[in-house]
This record gives structure tokens, sequence and C-alpha cells, in this order.
């Protein structure tokens, strides 16, 4: 799976949009790019995923540049909650044999009030 | 509650004894993962599992931990003469193991190992 870079840390305003980085830019055409979450001492929860169009979900917009070499993670109303280890992870669609996420060290989003 | 499940939530053993975890994945999701978690580092992957076969295991995994699914349900994780490193949040994951399309795994709350 390709390598992903994020910040370590980032500051956020609480009810204003948080906007996460990721870069991949050593990703693959049949490569996804997931977003996982990660608050402290609790399991990683999905927030969202996509190809090559930007998605939404109740959760989060996910907006991945044209030539797909990075990707933004938006929260548009963060909330004190938000705050959580936010990991950027790419790995082709099951059905080979890349069933594993790679995790790297993510970015922690504090949530100021 | 859907979820994936673990049991127990925390777990503080003495170095030497072995120790077992469960975890329930969400029903009717074919494959099932572990991963192991350090202080400070993303979550890592131990093994897989597609239904009851284990297809996968990370060099992470020694020969004192070993896991099952019996009947492709439940999965145990257990760890022998455990040592201080083994100390840990063991995470389970699931996905629906459906192939040709982008497919996500749930996590369950982990179990946090210590081991004295």
């Amino acid at each position: 799976d390709a390598k992903t870079t994020q910040p370590t840390s980032m500051d956020c305003a609480e009810g204003r949009a948080a906007n996460l980085p990721c870069n991949h830019s050593t990703i693959s055409g049949n490569e996804y790019v997931y977003w996982y979450r990660q608050i402290h001492s609790q399991g990683p929860q999905y927030i969202i995923h996509g190809l090559k169009n930007n998605e939404t979900n109740e959760m989060a917009s996910l907006i991945i540049t044209e030539d797909r070499k990075s990707s933004t993670l938006i929260l548009p109303h963060a909330t004190l909650r938000d705050t959580a280890v936010y990991y950027c992870i790419v790995r082709v669609a099951v059905g080979g044999s890349n069933y594993k996420l790679t995790f790297g060290k993510g970015t922690l989003l504090t949530v100021n009030p | 509650d859907t979820g994936v499940s673990q049991n127990p939530r925390h777990k503080i053993t003495k170095r030497g004894q072995n120790v077992t975890f469960r975890c329930d994945p969400i029903s009717e999701h074919n494959r099932l993962y572990w991963y192991r978690q350090t202080l400070g580092q993303g979550p890592e992957f131990l093994t897989y599992f597609q239904n009851e076969a284990q297809l996968e295991k990370s060099r992470l995994l020694s020969d004192r931990f070993s896991a099952e699914r019996p009947k492709g349900s439940f999965s145990t994780l257990e760890i022998q003469r455990t040592e201080q490193g083994d100390s840990a949040m063991y995470l389970c994951a699931s996905s629906t193991g459906t192939s040709g399309i982008s497919e996500t795994q749930y996590f369950g709350p982990g179990t946090r190992l210590l081991v004295l």
C-alpha cells in the first residue's frame, strides 16, 4: 500500500471547519483513500473513503485532488468530541491479497473551546 | 449494539501467564482481523481470517500467539507465556468479505493488556 504523510498535530476552534490534509503521492490507480479516527482509548472509527470523486457523509467530506496525490478530510463544524487522532490510509479494494490496513501515526486534532 | 465486541476490555496479568481475548464480529461479516497497538503508534496488523480459515499472519505474531475462529463466527487470540513487551491494545475488526469493491473494516473497542 502507498505511504501517506500527515501533519503530526493540528488545532481547530469549536464550531469551525477542520481541514485535515494527507499526501499520498505514490497512490496507484486502484487504491482507495480511507479515513479513520481514534478517540483516546477507543478502537478506530471509520469515517469515510473514496477513489477519485469527492465524497460526503453524515460525518465528513473527503476532497481528493484531480491527480489523486493528496486529499483533505473536512469536518464542517468541529466539536470538542472530534478531538482524536485521524488516520489517512490508502489501500486497494479487497479482491486481491491487500486486505490489511496499514496505519501511520496520524494527525492529532485538538478542538479548542 | 450490533458492532464488533471484544472481551475483556482490560486485562492485567503477570509475566509468564497465558491470556485469551475474545472478539465477536458484526453478524454475517466473513472477514475478521486482529491488530495490535502500542502507545503512541498506529495499529499494526497481526492476522486475518476469511470465515474459519486463517489466511495471513504477520511476523509480529510470534509462536507464543495463536488465533482461532471456530465455525467462522467469534475469534480468540491467545498469548502464552506473556512478556512485558506484549503490553498493548489488541484490536479486532471485521468486514463483509465482498470481493471486488472497496470494503470497510469496523473495529471493536479493543482489549488493553498490561503485563507486570
